[in-house]
């Protein structure tokens, strides 16, 4: 079952901060956050395994809260490279096999 | 990561036919993956190719429509068969790589399909 992610579209200025967020109605195993720019393939960001642990480089980090099948990931200090769509995959097993929320659509202005 | 590649990139056919997609990684890979990204739309996985058998596929998406091969660690190829406007999408491929512990997945460049 595909994961709902929430908010669907974000608009932000430079500098200001943004949470993306990512619930299963399933067991998750993993969670996996990737970023599309516009006629790009998708990017992968970082991997999430459940425990739930934080992770992050840079601005960017994400957490997965096991009990809630949730993810979060945070953006802070916003920069206009950060613009683009955000997929989270979600993994039931370590299958490898991946199926994606609907996409957040984050916008940063100067 | 990997290097993949996809050709083509984008093409136009006429319904009724069928277009071949192929994926090339630059090294061996475990997993490969075919996913559908229609316009605007989330990511929606077709079938993961299996190396020396039979893909394995997802709800909704059946062999005869979506025939893949995959004959060694580093090639895919997926067919899109007898193809309707509705089949007008990106097709892309993704490799399966360990990472944490487990399989995360790195995307090609996408082949961007459109039928007239």
């Amino acid at each position: 079952q595909q994961p709902v992610q929430s908010p669907q579209a974000v608009i932000l200025r430079e500098g200001e901060d943004a949470v993306i967020n990512c619930s299963s109605s399933k067991a998750l195993y993993s969670v996996h956050w990737y970023r599309q720019k516009h006629g790009e393939a998708p990017v992968f960001l970082m991997i999430l395994l459940k425990g739930g642990e934080q992770k992050g480089h840079d601005k960017i980090s994400a957490s997965f809260n096991e009990k809630k099948q949730q993810s979060s990931l945070y953006l802070t200090a916003s920069q206009l490279s950060y613009s683009g769509t955000y997929f989270c995959g979600s993994s039931t097993s370590n299958t490898g096999k991946l199926i994606f929320g609907q996409g957040t659509t984050l916008q940063v202005k100067p | 990561s990997a290097v993949i590649s996809q050709k083509p990139s984008r093409d136009i056919c006429q319904r009724g036919t069928s277009l071949t997609i192929q994926c090339q990684v630059d090294s061996q890979v475990t997993m490969m993956f075919w996913y559908r990204q229609q316009p605007g739309q989330s990511l929606t996985l077709i079938a993961t190719a299996n190396q020396g058998s039979e893909a394995t596929y997802e709800s909704g998406f059946v062999i005869d429509k979506f025939p893949i091969s995959r004959p060694n660690l580093t090639f895919s190829t997926l067919t899109v068969s007898n193809m309707s406007p509705e089949d007008s999408s990106i097709y892309l491929c993704s490799v399966g790589s360990r990472n944490s512990g487990t399989d995360t997945q790195y995307f090609g460049p996408g082949t961007r399909l459109t039928v007239l």
